[in-house]
């Protein structure tokens, strides 16, 4: 079955440290990927994702994520916390040449961030 | 170019009645897509739409349904509402297959 695992429900970082948010996949096809971003109350922003290519891509606020085919794994980074970052992630996959709109997401991780 | 915008953001209902939530598309997307999220069951996928065609369906009954219109404006409705389906909605629109999907703000729906 197709599916995303975000193993961490809640990470706490001090602000100025590095940060690492996991993400697992299982999709039967090549997959497209993306981490979201959502503030309390609103919507889904996009942070970056990967379609194909460099398996390192870079998105906005100074995250990054490295699809690694072998482990089934896109996991987010950043190297130094800002207060601000403090919301949920969201990991999510979709079909590669496939419908679009269907995405499955993870059940999200929730970062906070200590002074 | 503006977002995605979904209208109402808050909205109050009875149980048994329906609603009908509204989503504009970035300008030149033609591919939109409903997503229900929840503290229990997250973010759940309702159904997409691309040039007024229904091209995917989650696992949802059939209170749930949407249409999408020329202009690439959809609508989603539920009928007879229970207390699970409050939520937050969120309208989602990419340009096509292979494209960035963005996300608006949601229509939060508290049913009482």
């Amino acid at each position: 079955a197709q599916s995303v695992t975000q193993p961490d429900i809640h990470i706490t970082v001090s602000e100025g440290a590095s940060l690492e948010l996991r993400c697992n996949y299982s999709y039967g096809a090549t997959p497209y990927l993306f981490w979201y971003v959502q503030s309390p109350g609103q919507g889904l922003q996009l942070l970056l994702k990967y379609f194909s290519g460099d398996t390192l891509v870079q998105g906005i606020k100074g995250f990054e994520a490295e699809f690694k085919r072998s482990q089934s794994s896109f996991n987010l980074r950043k190297p130094s916390v800002h207060w601000s970052d403090a919301a949920e992630y969201f990991c999510a996959v979709g079909a590669y040449g496939g419908s679009q709109g269907n995405l499955i997401f993870g059940k999200g991780t929730k970062l906070s961030v200590k002074p | 170019k503006a977002g995605v915008t979904q209208t109402p953001r808050y909205l109050i209902k009875t149980r048994g009645q329906q609603v009908t939530l509204s989503c504009s598309p970035i300008s030149g997307h033609r591919s939109v897509s409903w997503y229900q999220q929840t503290p229990g069951q997250g973010l759940q996928f309702l159904f997409e739409y691309f040039s007024e065609t229904q091209r995917n369906k989650g696992n949802f009954p059939g209170r749930f349904s949407g249409r999408q219109f020329s202009n690439s404006r959809s609508e989603m409705n539920v009928s007879t509402l229970e207390l699970g389906d409050s939520a937050l909605y969120l309208c989602a629109s990419s340009e096509g297959s292979g494209n960035t999907i963005y996300f608006g703000e949601g229509s939060w729906l508290t049913v009482v």
